[in-house]
């Protein structure tokens, strides 16, 4: 298994733009998760989904959609870049979360710059 | 989730143990105390979680007090591979979908 994969690795964006960063996992995982982090910080949650046609906001969302029409794939779509939006992003996914049992797997992370 | 209090940065000599403690004085009955730890800006890697039991795995020991208000990871015999940020989080497992709530952590430094 590939695990969680992200594209790109690294983006840099102006400000204005938008771009879809992709997440795709292959263990069959119901749940999946959008974080990003800031420089020097903790993760905190954009949005995540617990399975096909359905998402929900988590912390940060503002400024960023999601879509999740397949099990495998939970994009992130960034519209009208801003400076604020420059960080660290990464997706991660788990099984249904049981009461006890739920190990997050994370992705590798995109590397995003706004200027 | 639970507020989790853990000192800023810790080190260690190589092939010593490390204890990592995690304050969760407000944990709920139903929250776990989950680790991670995010090596050098990769994504976060999971290493154990536990309800009350002291758990262990391949990769550490989680030490839970009776009345669950803080826990330590211990890394029995740490590596420089094991230089890293470790965070301790308190979440309701299935009830919060999974949501995970990460503080700023533990740097652990191993030295040689």
């Amino acid at each position: 298994n590939a695990g969680v994969t992200q594209t790109p690795k690294f983006r840099i964006l102006k400000i204005g733009q938008s771009m879809t960063l992709q997440c795709t996992q292959d263990m069959n995982h119901n749940y999946m998760y959008w974080y990003r982090q800031d420089p020097g910080m903790g993760l905190k949650l954009i949005y995540y989904s617990v399975g096909a046609g359905i998402t929900d906001k988590g912390e940060v969302p503002n400024g960023y959609n999601v879509s999740r029409s397949t099990t495998e794939d939970f994009p992130l779509r960034l519209e009208l870049a801003a400076p604020s939006q420059t960080s660290v992003y990464f997706c991660a996914s788990s099984p249904p979360a049981r009461v006890a049992d739920y190990e997050q797997y994370f992705g590798p992370g995109t590397r995003l710059t706004v200027t | 989730d639970a507020k989790t209090t853990q000192p800023p940065s810790m080190d260690c000599a190589e092939g010593r143990a490390a204890n990592l403690p995690c304050n969760h004085s407000t944990i709920s009955g139903n929250e776990y105390v989950y680790w991670y730890r995010q090596i050098h800006s990769q994504g976060p890697q999971y290493i154990i979680h536990g309800l009350k039991n002291n758990e262990t795995n391949e990769m550490a020991s989680l030490i839970i007090t009776e009345d669950r208000k803080s826990s330590t990871l211990i890394l029995p015999h740490a590596t420089l591979r094991d230089t890293a940020v470790y965070y301790c989080i308190a979440n309701a497992g299935g009830t919060s979908y999974g949501k995970l709530t990460f503080g700023q952590g533990t740097i652990l430094t191993v030295h040689p």
